[in-house]
């Protein structure tokens, strides 16, 4: 059964900090992966999407990477910035099931 | 603007009651799906359609049900066999070939009183 963890649950930093956070999955076998945000009652808004063939994907200040073989994920915001303020949820896709499996989120604040 | 459109945003229903949760999406995207998220857990998948009349059962389907008469619309009802209903509830779409990118509406919130 595939597992999603995203650690630290919570994080708080300065603004202007460059920082990463970390999803990790326990079964390598997977078909993308994908970084959402999260504002306060509102519903999820899609950050960026990594195939299983990528190691890499970059949106503006964001890049997130992937290595399938170690279960790992990561989502780094550069020149972070108080409006970055919100919580980080990452997904995997299954390969061959219809679904994707969440993790429980990181809530990042960024301090002005 | 295209996007997926939930309603209500709030709503309350005693116990006992069907409540019926409305979602609607303009992307032409042939795949709905809807999910429950509760404080501290992760999304989890009740329902899921990939073509029009045509649905299958999440990890969380006991309780609910669902219709997929039009593509463009993929209603969820909670049923008074649910026994924990209280959560935010998030409908979402994709293009095609789960799992593609998804994209969500705003969500509903229910609150059984």
């Amino acid at each position: 059964k595939q597992e999603v963890t995203q650690i630290p649950a919570a994080l708080s930093v300065p603004e202007g900090e460059n920082l990463v956070l970390n999803c990790s999955f326990t079964d390598s076998a997977i078909y993308n992966l994908q970084w959402f945000r999260q504002d306060p009652g509102k519903g999820l808004t899609s950050l960026l999407l990594i195939q299983s063939s990528q190691r890499e994907q970059t949106s503006g200040r964001l890049n997130a990477s992937l290595d399938k073989s170690s279960g790992r994920s990561t989502l780094y915001i550069a020149a972070s910035q108080p409006g970055d303020s919100a919580t980080y949820l990452c997904a995997v896709g299954i390969q061959g099931a219809q679904k994707l499996v969440f993790g429980q989120g990181t809530r990042l604040t960024i301090n002005p | 603007d295209g996007g997926i459109t939930q309603s209500p945003k709030y709503l309350f229903r005693k116990e006992g009651q069907n409540v019926t949760l409305s979602c609607e999406q303009n992307l032409n995207h042939d795949a709905m799906y809807w999910y429950r998220q509760d404080p501290g857990q992760g999304l989890r998948l009740i329902y899921y359609s990939q073509i029009v009349n045509d649905f299958q059962k999440g990890d969380i389907a006991e309780g609910y049900s669902v219709s997929r008469e039009k593509k463009e619309s993929f209603p969820l009802t909670v049923t008074s066999a649910q026994k924990n209903p209280t959560a935010f509830y998030l409908c979402a779409s994709s293009i095609a070939g789960f799992p593609g990118e998804l994209f969500f509406g705003e969500g509903s919130r229910l609150t059984v009183l």
